[in-house]
């Protein structure tokens, strides 16, 4: 079974520019999110989807941030504009439903400068 | 709001032998339990999921526990290894309203040959 794809796995942008990562998830989970994990922390949740629809983004500095999931399968993430203290590794995971095991992709490295 | 905490932040043991890694957690309103693995540079990898009805789960050398009414949840590591070496993090899912994950900041383990 393939895992949780991600991409890019790494990123360096200047502050005020703006970056997009995407995520496939493993096929038949409904259920999508997004997190980010500055160094030393755990990872925080940004974003859930149920299929196509947000379940919560209570979290996510709407602001700056915005995320899409298209046709309830894809996913991406946006900052626009980039801060310093965005540079974090954006994690995606996906599960079967919410209540389920979460399986993770590998993470996009993103460096602000 | 639920809060995550991990004791100790890192630990170093010899190999072989046998660990404890702590968990503790504010609320017991949660679904399950669930530990994860993260190497360096990598996503996170489920080890062990807990449901709120369960007392202990194990998976080969690994068994984790919970005790919702003290709000603690410790994940055992028999005969160590060199390649147990990563960080180690458990999370909540929590209930009420919205249903996410919440992450401790993890134990960095060590396993010294």
């Amino acid at each position: 079974e393939a895992g949780v794809a991600q991409s890019p796995r790494y990123k360096i942008i200047e502050k005020r520019q703006s970056v997009a990562f995407w995520c496939n998830p493993i096929s038949g989970h409904a259920t999508l999110y997004w997190y980010q994990q500055i160094l030393g922390q755990g990872p925080k949740l940004l974003i859930q989807f149920q299929n196509n629809g947000v379940v919560d983004d209570s979290q996510l500095p709407k602001d700056r941030f915005s995320a899409e999931r298209l046709k309830g399968v894809d996913s991406t993430l946006k900052i626009q504009p980039a801060k310093l203290e965005d540079s974090a590794v954006y994690l995606c995971a996906s599960s079967l439903q919410i209540t389920d095991t979460q399986y993770f992709g590998p993470g996009t490295r993103l460096t602000v400068l | 709001k639920q809060e995550v905490t991990q004791i100790p932040a890192a630990l170093s043991v010899p190999e072989g032998e046998n660990l404890v890694l702590n968990c503790s957690f504010t609320d017991s309103a949660i679904y399950n339990l669930q530990w994860f693995r993260q190497d360096p540079g990598k996503g996170l990898t489920s080890l062990l999921l807990i449901q709120s009805s369960q007392r202990e789960q194990t998976s080969g050398r690994l068994n984790a526990s919970l005790d919702k009414s003290s709000g603690r949840s410790t994940l055992y590591i028999a005969a160590s290894q060199p390649g147990d070496s990563a960080t180690y993090l458990c999370a909540d899912l929590t209930q009420g309203g919205s249903e996410k994950l919440v992450f401790g900041k993890g134990t960095k383990l060590t396993v010294n040959p």
